[in-house]
């Protein structure tokens, strides 16, 4: 079964710190994808990237800088964490062209 | 960039009964137009799509249907179930947006046995 990964399910951390979030894909996509999912603001775009080392900013990239070291994993970097980041953070990949995103189950992390 | 409003923001309905969102989109080049299910603690999953050449398709009891020249396409779930109750997402797709999906605000519907 095609899968995302994503490493914490939960995660506080204390404002100010730098934090990662890690996400893998098993299915050799090249696009991958993190957004921000806020009650009432539906889905919002963070970065995005097509290919390994190549990113691009989304609607909301203040903030946040992301990695792509490997196809394979897209990682999002938060860094100094304020409390206004809180937030359920989703990963997706699809294929160039592609139709469907396959979305990981999400990151719940909350800055104190 | 692309417009994308749900209709309604939550929706009750009795097990049995249907529902129906709508997503209205404001580019008239859109060309795919797909319905994300979220349930409880799991990331969105894609129920149904369809493409601009087509008016409907149907997949058991979910339905989706294309209005191009009122930019708008609907789901439609007939006997629902209280599996059924997740939040809902329309993402239209532009051309011009590479594989870029464009996400509406979602719609929690709650079906009540």
């Amino acid at each position: 079964d095609v899968k995302v990964t994503q490493s914490s399910r939960y995660l506080v951390k204390r404002t100010g710190e730098k934090v990662f979030l890690e996400c893998v894909q098993d299915m050799d996509h090249e696009n991958m994808f993190w957004y921000r999912q806020d009650p009432g603001l539906g889905l919002r775009l963070i970065y995005f990237s097509y290919d390994v080392k190549m990113k691009e900013k989304g609607d909301i990239p203040e903030g946040y800088s992301v990695s792509r070291e490997k196809k394979e994993r897209f990682s999002l970097i938060l860094e100094s964490a304020s409390t206004n980041q809180t937030s359920m953070y989703l990963c997706a990949s699809s294929w160039p062209g592609g139709d469907g995103y396959t979305f990981g189950s999400g990151t719940r992390l909350t800055v104190v | 960039g692309e417009n994308v409003e749900q209709h309604p923001s939550t929706l009750s309905v009795q097990e049995g009964d249907s529902a129906v969102i709508k997503c209205t989109y404001s580019d008239s080049a859109s060309n795919y137009f797909p319905w994300y299910k979220q349930e409880l603690g799991k990331g969105p999953q894609l129920i149904i799509d369809i493409r601009s050449n087509v008016g409907e398709k149907k997949d058991q009891r979910i339905a989706v249907t294309l209005n191009k020249t009122a930019k708008h396409f609907s789901l439609h779930i007939t006997e629902t179930q209280p599996e059924d109750s997740a939040v809902y997402f329309c993402a239209p797709r532009h051309p011009n947006a590479g594989n870029m999906l464009t996400f509406g605000g979602g719609t929690r519907l709650m079906v009540k046995p």
